[in-house]
């Protein structure tokens, strides 16, 4: 049981490049999330997704796309790299059922340098 | 709109003595969630302990417990004879429910936490 798994651990982008950070829980994990961590501060919210085909916005979803084709995998697209996104990406994920919110449980984290 | 606030940015504790890390919180709604989370220098997020708004009981954990007091809104987390693994950011967060009955979490900026040997 691997939990949540992201990758790769770190990675350098230029300026208008594009990338997609990979995300993928093997708890069977209805709701995932994806939030970025600046330095010295919390975690904000980007988007989320309540199940398969269905996502939505966070507080701070722009410059960045989503998709949930399966339960298992939510990828983060960035497009147009700028460095302003230079931070580090935790995708989570958790159970909810019949109102019950279970533990948000995170990824190791992609570490992201926009040069 | 939901607010944490952790307003210890860095602590010391000595080894095998007992820290208190404090977190204060601001909402309006009745039911609510919080939770601590550590993210040791390798950067990952590991959650250690919740606290649900009706829960009578102050939440425990092994060496972790929550000191729970509503009408203050605080939720401290003690950690009891503290290890030098303990070393690490420490994470208040507040669950916050979003239109469609899922949640994200508000955070608070953390505290980092040293024990001395």
């Amino acid at each position: 049981n691997a939990g949540v798994t992201q990758t790769p651990k770190f990675r350098i982008l230029k300026i208008g490049q594009s990338m997609t950070l990979q995300c993928a829980q093997d708890m069977n994990h209805n709701y995932m999330y994806w939030y970025r961590q600046d330095p010295g501060m919390g975690l904000k919210l980007i988007y989320y997704s309540v199940g398969a085909g269905i996502t939505d916005k966070g507080e701070v979803p722009n410059g960045y796309n989503v998709s949930r084709s399966t339960t298992e995998d939510f990828p983060l697209r960035l497009e147009l790299a700028a460095p302003s996104q230079t931070s580090v990406y935790f995708c989570a994920s958790s159970y909810s059922f019949g109102g019950i919110q279970e533990t948000q449980y995170f990824g190791p984290g992609t570490r992201l340098l926009v040069l | 709109a939901q607010k944490i606030t952790q307003t210890q940015p860095g602590m010391f504790v000595q080894e095998k003595e007992a820290v208190t890390l404090d977190c204060t919180y601001d909402t309006s709604d009745q039911s609510y969630g919080l939770f601590w989370y550590k993210q040791p220098s390798s950067g990952e997020m590991i959650f250690l302990i919740y606290q649900g708004s009706y829960d009578e009981q102050n939440a425990t954990e092994g060496r972790y417990s929550l000191n729970f007091q509503k009408a203050r809104k605080s939720a401290n987390l003690v950690i009891s004879a503290s290890q030098l693994g303990d070393s690490a950011m420490y994470f208040c967060a507040m669950r916050e429910v979003l239109m469609d009955s899922s949640y994200k979490l508000i955070f608070g900026s953390g505290t980092r936490l040293l024990v001395r040997p």
